[in-house]
């Protein structure tokens, strides 16, 4: 399977509530990182956190990385339409000079 | 607000065509990716440079594509020839490498390519 692979494929919640989707990987990382995509456009940073870091926050983002279990999980606080998108997980694998994308989180606000 | 360009932004043609797509990066970026995003089989890496030099062409198919950096500010994508399994979304991202880590990726708009 892949590396970096996201959790739940396909989210779906109400206006207001938190939405948390988790990545998972198997080999060591520099960093991981978190990008947004809309429909129809590309891939947009939201939030980097180094294999050093256990949390960040970033507005109403707040991204855990939890290196001994090789997971790390993107909440959204109070959520809003706007924030329908697919969300991606990347890691920068240890050596390997480039981001490994998963396959996505499709997360749907309803108003 | 600098940004990553892609041209065209849609392609329709038949098979057996040939194809270019140009990308310009983010002046004074000095890595350039090339993916493909399509529903099967996600977001995947093609080829990628650093400062002009080709790093990593491993994910593409290198019988029909190719992929160049004839100078700083463009980046080119070849497909020939084509064919209806390359429709896809294709995109290209720039960022800044110094070191061993690879920081935050730009993304361009995409070109839709569309091969009948």
């Amino acid at each position: 399977s892949q590396q970096g692979e996201e959790d739940p494929q396909a989210l779906s919640i109400q206006e207001g509530e938190n939405a948390t989707m988790n990545c998972s990987y198997k080999t060591s990382i520099n960093n991981l990182q978190w990008y947004r995509q809309n429909s129809g456009r590309g891939l947009v940073h939201l939030i980097l956190i180094r294999s050093n870091e256990r949390e960040k926050h970033s507005g109403r983002l707040r991204v855990t990385l939890d290196t001994s279990k090789k997971s790390s999980s993107l909440l959204i606080t109070a959520s809003r339409a706007a924030d329908t998108a697919s969300y991606f997980c990347a890691t920068d694998l240890q050596g390997a000079q480039k981001l490994v994308f998963g396959q996505g989180t499709r997360l749907t606000i309803n108003p | 607000d600098a940004r990553v360009t892609q041209t065209p932004r849609h392609k329709v043609t038949e098979m057996g065509q040939e194809v270019t797509m140009r990308c310009q990066p983010i002046l004074g970026h000095n890595t350039v990716f090339w993916y493909r995003q399509t529903m099967m089989q996600g977001l995947e890496l093609l080829a990628y440079f650093r400062n002009r030099a080709p790093l990593d062409d491993s994910g593409m198919p290198k019988d029909r594509f190719s992929a160049e950096m004839p100078d700083a500010t463009l980046a080119t994508l070849k497909i020939q020839p084509s064919e209806p399994r390359d429709s896809a979304v294709y995109f290209c991202a720039s960022g800044f490498r110094a070191g061993a880590y690879t920081d935050t990726q730009y993304f361009g708009p995409g070109t839709r390519l569309t091969v009948l």
